[in-house]
């Protein structure tokens, strides 16, 4: 079925450095797009979305293109900040539900 | 802005107790979706409904559980005789459109079987 596979974590960046979170998907269909955030003891928020390919989902300076060439949704950011340091999910959306990635851990420092 | 509500946030049981977990989500919404997420892992989806029936459920949504929107407003999960495996936290989430489009999602209810 479909899936997604986010790289593992945790990572742990300077403020100001530059982010990548890997993310990639397998699926029979057309999905779209997602990174959810997790704050710390919240519940998740729509960090941005896409919902075909070529798109590019930007929010808070995060941005993130589908690459249906590379099954890709690499999540960027240009400057960290330590609001930042929260757990990143990729997702998919199939026909009837979402597929959420393992999550990434994301601690920025002062 | 409209949110998703759910309650309680934090419910401690016995083992083999049954639990109604509550959501109340965004009014003009029309499908729905509880998720789980055991402490420190990935979400995971437990089931989807949509025009008060369920669309899709996964194999971790066994007969132990249930959903219902008893009226026009709540979507309730049902855990019919708990274990301590069922110890997580529970997302209600609720999408406007198609599933292909976001869902929202309320701020979960922290579930602790003793």
């Amino acid at each position: 079925g479909d899936s997604v596979t986010q790289m593992e974590g945790p990572v742990t960046l300077s403020e100001e450095a530059f982010l990548t979170i890997n993310c990639t998907y397998t699926a029979t269909g057309y999905p779209s797009l997602f990174w959810y955030v997790q704050y710390p003891g919240e519940g998740l928020q729509l960090l941005l979305k896409a919902t075909k390919a070529d798109d590019k989902g930007s929010n808070k300076g995060f941005e993130a293109t589908y690459r249906k060439e590379t099954t890709s949704f690499h999540l960027e950011k240009g400057s960290v900040q330590v609001s930042d340091s929260a757990v990143y999910f990729c997702a998919l959306s199939d026909p009837n539900d979402m597929r959420f990635g393992a999550g990434t851990r994301l601690t920025v420092k002062p | 802005e409209p949110e998703v509500t759910q309650t309680p946030s934090h419910q401690v049981t016995q083992m083999g107790q049954e639990v109604i977990l509550r959501c109340v989500p965004i009014s003009n919404h029309l499908y729905f979706y509880w998720y789980r997420q055991i402490l420190g892992q990935k979400v995971e989806f437990l089931v989807s409904f949509y025009n008060n029936e369920i669309s899709e459920k996964s194999e971790i949504f066994d007969d132990q559980f249930s959903v219902e929107r008893p009226d026009g407003s709540n979507f309730t999960l049902k855990i019919r005789s708990t274990k301590l495996e069922d110890s997580a936290m529970y997302f209600c989430a609720s999408g406007e459109f198609s599933p292909y489009n976001e869902q929202f999602f309320g701020p979960g209810t922290r579930l602790t079987v003793l």
